[in-house]
Order: structure tokens, then C-alpha cells, then sequence
């Protein structure tokens, strides 16, 4: 079935770095774009970052611009957040999700909805 | 950008209707039909149960529906039922590739 699991989180110290992953099964990676989603403790959702089906543009939310990097490895179905510069606001659930969107004539597109999730890995920034 | 405003909770009786509002702005929600809503249970991963102002993925209820007027959409849920207790969030491009959220919405089944 169409999975999504992440791993990478746990606590870090101010200024420190962390690389979170999301590895993907059940559907053609290559095809969809991918977002990773935030969720501060006792918050709401906040978008974080998206990336194109092939890696080829990249969109950061104002708050992470600069510190975040988003990635992908479409050989090894994963995708990933850098995050550099950590604050002690960064402290949040992240979930990748995946682009509902679709291809055609061999163009794929982003649609902005994300039809899947993973079940989170926790970021501490303390 | 500020998150799209959403009330903070609601709540409804077994079988009676309620509906979420959110609101945003003429540069994000209204000018845009990429308006999608997300139910969160306590301690779980959001889960996509309308996209595109209105529609439905397959496999969500048809209790579930969407509408949009101006820079408010809405989020109405018929025949409520104690599964529907849950977090809901509205999400929508904001131009320049971006998504917002709105702040969330606690249901409450009476």
C-alpha cells in the first residue's frame, strides 16, 4: 500500500543541525511532487517546504528560508529536510506528505493537495 | 503571511450539521480554487477529505463537503457522528508557490 515513513528526529541543541528522511513505497516516487508539514506542540499545521517530482524547483516557507534545504533521491524513493540553524521554535512534529497531483504527456505537475502522509518524526530544539 | 482564520472550535449533536468557516485574503484564498481541508484525529497524521474547493477523494464520506464564497470557504459536515470528533484544517495556495493553513478548528460531538 502507498506508505510514507520519516526518521531522523530527536533533540538538539540551538544552532545544531539535523537531517530528516521520508522514505516512500507503494506508488512511482519519481512521479509526484512532495511537501514536508510542521506541527508545533499543542499547534496547528504549518506548510514547511515543496519540492517538484524531479527536484527541479524548490519552495520554502519565509520562516525556514535559508536554514531548510529540501531534497530528493528518486533512486532510493527519499526524500529529505536539512535543517541547519535550528531554533528553539523549530521544535514541531514534521510530516512529509505526498502531492496528489499528476503527469501528463510527460510532464508532471503539482496540485497542492497532499493525499498522503507519514505518521511524523518529533524535532526537539532545546 | 498570516495563517487563514479559522474558528477555534465548534460542536454539534449526533446526526446535526455544522460548518467550519475560513478565512483569508483576496492575494491567497480568494483568488484561488486550490482550497483544500484535512481532518486530524488526536495524536494522528492529517488526512485529506476535500481538495479543490469541493471535491472529495475517494473513500471519504459524502458527509463531508466544501464551498467557497469570496475569500471565505467552508467546511460542512452532515450527519455528524463521534468519529468526526477531530482537529480540521483549511489550506490554501497563497501565490508564489506557497501554501497557508489555517489555524485549525476543534469538532466537538456532543
Amino acid at each position: 500500500q502507498v506508505q510514507l515513513v520519516e526518521s531522523g528526529g530527536g533533540v538538539v541543541q540551538p544552532g545544531r543541525s539535523l537531517r530528516l528522511s521520508c522514505t516512500a513505497s507503494g506508488f512511482i516516487f519519481s512521479s509526484y511532487g512532495m511537501h514536508w508539514v510542521r506541527q508545533a506542540p499543542g499547534k496547528g499545521l504549518e506548510w514547511v517546504a515543496t519540492i517538484s517530482h524531479d527536484g527541479g524547483n524548490k519552495y520554502y516557507a519565509e520562516s525556514v528560508k535559508g536554514p531548510f534545504t529540501i531534497s530528493r533521491d528518486n533512486s532510493k524513493n527519499t526524500l529529505h529536510l536539512q535543517m541547519n540553524s535550528l531554533r528553539v521554535e523549530d521544535t514541531a512534529v514534521y510530516y512529509c506528505a505526498k502531492d496528489q497531483g499528476y503527469c501528463s504527456n510527460g510532464v508532471c505537475y503539482l496540485v497542492y493537495n497532499m493525499d498522503v502522509w507519514g505518521q511524523g518524526t518529533t524535532v526537539t530544539v532545546s | 503571511q498570516s495563517a487563514l482564520t479559522q474558528p477555534a472550535s465548534v460542536s454539534g449533536s449526533p446526526g446535526q450539521s455544522i460548518t467550519i468557516s475560513c478565512t483569508g485574503t483576496s492575494s491567497d484564498l480568494g483568488s484561488s480554487n486550490l482550497v483544500s481541508w484535512y481532518q486530524q484525529h488526536s495524536g494522528k497524521a492529517p488526512k485529506l477529505i476535500i481538495f479543490d474547493v469541493s471535491k472529495r477523494p475517494s473513500g471519504v464520506s459524502d458527509r463531508f463537503s466544501g464551498s467557497k464564497s469570496g475569500n471565505t470557504a467552508s467546511l460542512t459536515v452532515s450527519g455528524l457522528q463521534a468519529e468526526d470528533e477531530a482537529d480540521y484544517y483549511c489550506c490554501s495556495y497563497a501565490g508564489s508557490k506557497t501554501l497557508l493553513f489555517g489555524g485549525g478548528t476543534k469538532l466537538t460531538v456532543l
